[in-house]
């Protein structure tokens, strides 16, 4: 049964830092990846998908990278801004099936 | 309007109502999906339907019932709820192929709340 897991929980950092956010999963047979942000009470918005045959995929000031062999994923923000902080969730898909199975997410929160 | 929509984006509701929730998809794609988010917990993924079929997680109620007319419409309706159903319902759609699924998109949510 695939688990996916998200470390840090939560991460609060001032304005400007790098930032690294991990994700594992348990069983990797993964047709892809996902990453999404969901600011308080709303919907998910997609970040950035990358398929099991990809190492990694950028959009702006994200990169997130896929090493299946080692279950893991990391999405990586570059000099991070109030307007970042959010909760972030990964969330893979398996081949022929319908389910994502997501993480718990990272809160981030960036301080000015 | 151009991705996924749903309404309403508020609902309040006894537990001797009858309302549903309404998603529409302007997107082309082929599946779509209810998830519903509690505080605290991971997304729970309610119902599928996806390839003309309704896949179901056999955990959820009956008092909560899927319709899927058509690939760019879903709904929820809901009756007799409990106040723990109070959460965010999340609906989202995609492109499924014999392989898998592609990218998911989500609407914004309807906050449920059950008095």
């Amino acid at each position: 049964k695939q688990e996916v897991t998200q470390i840090p929980a939560a991460l609060s950092v001032p304005e400007g830092e790098n930032l690294v956010l991990n994700c594992s999963f348990t069983d990797s047979a993964i047709y892809n990846l996902q990453w999404f942000r969901q600011d308080p009470g709303k919907g998910l918005t997609s970040l950035l998908l990358i398929q099991s045959s990809q190492r990694e995929q950028t959009s702006g000031r994200l990169n997130a990278s896929l090493d299946k062999s080692s279950g893991r994923s990391t999405l990586y923000i570059a000099a991070s801004q109030p307007g970042d902080s959010a909760t972030y969730l990964c969330a893979v898909s398996s081949y022929n099936t319908d389910k994502l199975i997501f993480g718990t997410g990272t809160r981030l929160q960036v301080f000015p | 309007e151009t991705g996924v929509t749903q309404t309403p984006r508020h609902l309040v509701m006894g537990m001797t109502n009858k309302k549903s929730l309404k998603c529409e998809q302007h997107l082309g794609h082929n599946a779509m999906y209810w998830y519903k988010q509690s505080a605290k917990k991971p997304l729970e993924l309610m119902f599928v339907y996806s390839l003309e079929e309704r896949v179901e997680n056999n955990s959820v109620p009956s008092r909560f019932s899927p319709e899927c007319p058509n690939s760019s419409h879903l709904f929820l309706h809901l009756h007799t709820l409990q106040p723990e159903d109070s959460a965010l319902y999340l609906c989202a759609s995609s492109l499924r192929s014999w392989t898998g699924i592609a990218e998911q998109y989500f609407g914004p949510g309807t906050r449920l709340t059950v008095t």
